[in-house]
Formats: structure tokens, C-alpha cells, sequence
């Protein structure tokens, strides 16, 4: 177990379609947040699970986003009926506390055409 | 609530420069700080950290130190080489929270 792992790494989906990205986090990590960065700002928080329960949500996820980690192991993110802001990095990151440092995956770079 | 304020960039140094990030932060409580730096494309990896006031973090020639009485962490690395050249991100999280916070980031180039 090298890191925290993220698929796909680049998606393109048309306006509408759904979109759904996983992550695999630090076994041993039982914390697990996504991030969402846009093009010259810092990653923005989007929700954050202790385990299997998601403890924490942002005003940035809508409706139209979801979240899931089954089993406190791997995470999903799907986004429904996306829209071109939809646009942008979405990074997952594990850690063991909250005061020690975040692990993050390379990202899922997202583009709605 | 929390936040990370980090100087604007982008900045440009010669090789061999002296570097200068600064950030500031504002917390409820006695967060953790870090440095992240993220290179084109990539996510983000932990650059060095400090636990509490007066801390020193440091890895790869950085440093920073924990000032909780400017509320500081400013980033500095004596002699910088073209492969520094990245996006630098200062970030708290808390004992009571759940989640890190970030600033904007400071691109950082550096040139032969």
C-alpha cells in the first residue's frame, strides 16, 4: 500500500451525464475527506468520513453530489446531472487524526463539455 | 472560523535565491499547521508541519516555524533550485475539526 489511490485520473463527460470517482485511502487511515480545487485556488472542502460514517459536509456539496464509503475502506464521490462548473480537480486524502498530516491522491481531473 | 491567508503570487527567483513564503492564520483553538506543494497535475504532497507554538518544521532545505504570537508560518528555504519551482499551499487543521483548511496558494518559479 503505497498511498491514497484515485480513479479515474482525467474524466471528460457531456453536460448531464453522471460521473462517479473512487478512492482508495491509507489502509490503516480512518479518516478520508474530498477536496475539490479549481485553477489558482486551494482545495476547497467537500466532506469528510470517520470510518464508514460521514461525519462532515460542506455548503459546496449540492444535491447533485453524493458521497460514499461503504465499510470505512474505499470512498465514492458521484456527481449527478453535471454541469460545466462542475469542472475541476477533485482530490481525495486520508489521514489517522485530524492534527496530523493529510495524505492526497493524485486527483480526479474532471472536464463537463 | 478558521482560515489560512498566504501571500499572493506568482513568484519568480533566480537559482541559488533566498525564499520567502508568508502565511497567516486565523483558529478557534491550537491547530496544527503544515506546508503542501503540488507540481503540475499532481496532488498535493506534505512538505513539513508543526504541531504546536514554536515548533520548526522542516524537510528539503524549507522551514517554517510556528509563531502563535504573529499567528505565522511563514515558509523559507535559504538557496533555491529550479526544481522547487511548484505551487506552495499553507494549511491548519484541528484537534476539534474536521478538516484541513487551505490557503490559495503561491506559485513559485525559479529560473537558471
Amino acid at each position: 500500500d503505497t498511498g491514497v489511490s484515485q480513479n479515474p485520473r482525467h474524466k471528460i463527460t457531456k453536460r448531464g451525464q453522471n460521473v462517479t470517482f473512487r478512492c482508495d485511502p491509507i489502509s490503516e487511515h480512518n479518516r478520508l475527506y474530498w477536496y475539490r480545487q479549481t485553477l489558482g485556488q486551494g482545495p476547497k472542502f467537500l466532506t469528510y468520513f470517520q470510518n464508514e460514517a460521514q461525519l462532515e459536509k460542506s455548503r459546496l456539496l449540492s444535491d447533485r453530489f453524493s458521497a460514499e464509503r461503504p465499510k470505512g475502506s474505499f470512498s465514492t464521490l458521484e456527481i449527478q446531472r453535471t454541469e460545466q462548473g462542475d469542472s475541476a480537480m477533485y482530490l481525495c486524502a486520508s489521514s489517522t487524526r485530524v492534527d496530523t498530516e493529510a495524505f492526497f491522491g493524485q486527483g480526479t481531473r474532471l472536464t463537463v463539455v | 472560523g478558521d482560515s489560512v491567508t498566504q501571500m499572493e503570487g506568482p513568484v519568480t527567483l533566480s537559482e541559488e535565491a533566498f525564499l520567502t513564503i508568508n502565511c497567516t492564520y486565523t483558529a478557534t483553538g491550537y491547530p496544527s499547521l503544515f506546508w503542501y506543494v503540488q507540481y503540475p497535475g499532481e496532488g498535493l504532497q506534505l512538505l513539513l508541519k508543526a504541531t504546536k507554538a514554536d515548533d520548526k518544521g522542516s524537510n528539503k532545505g524549507f522551514e517554517a516555524t510556528y509563531r502563535k504570537e504573529t499567528t505565522s508560518f511563514h515558509l523559507e528555504k535559504g538557496s533555491v533550485q529550479v526544481s522547487d519551482s511548484a505551487v506552495y499551499f499553507c494549511a491548519l487543521s484541528e484537534l476539534s475539526g474536521n478538516q484541513f483548511y487551505f490557503g490559495t496558494g503561491t506559485s513559485l518559479t525559479v529560473i537558471p
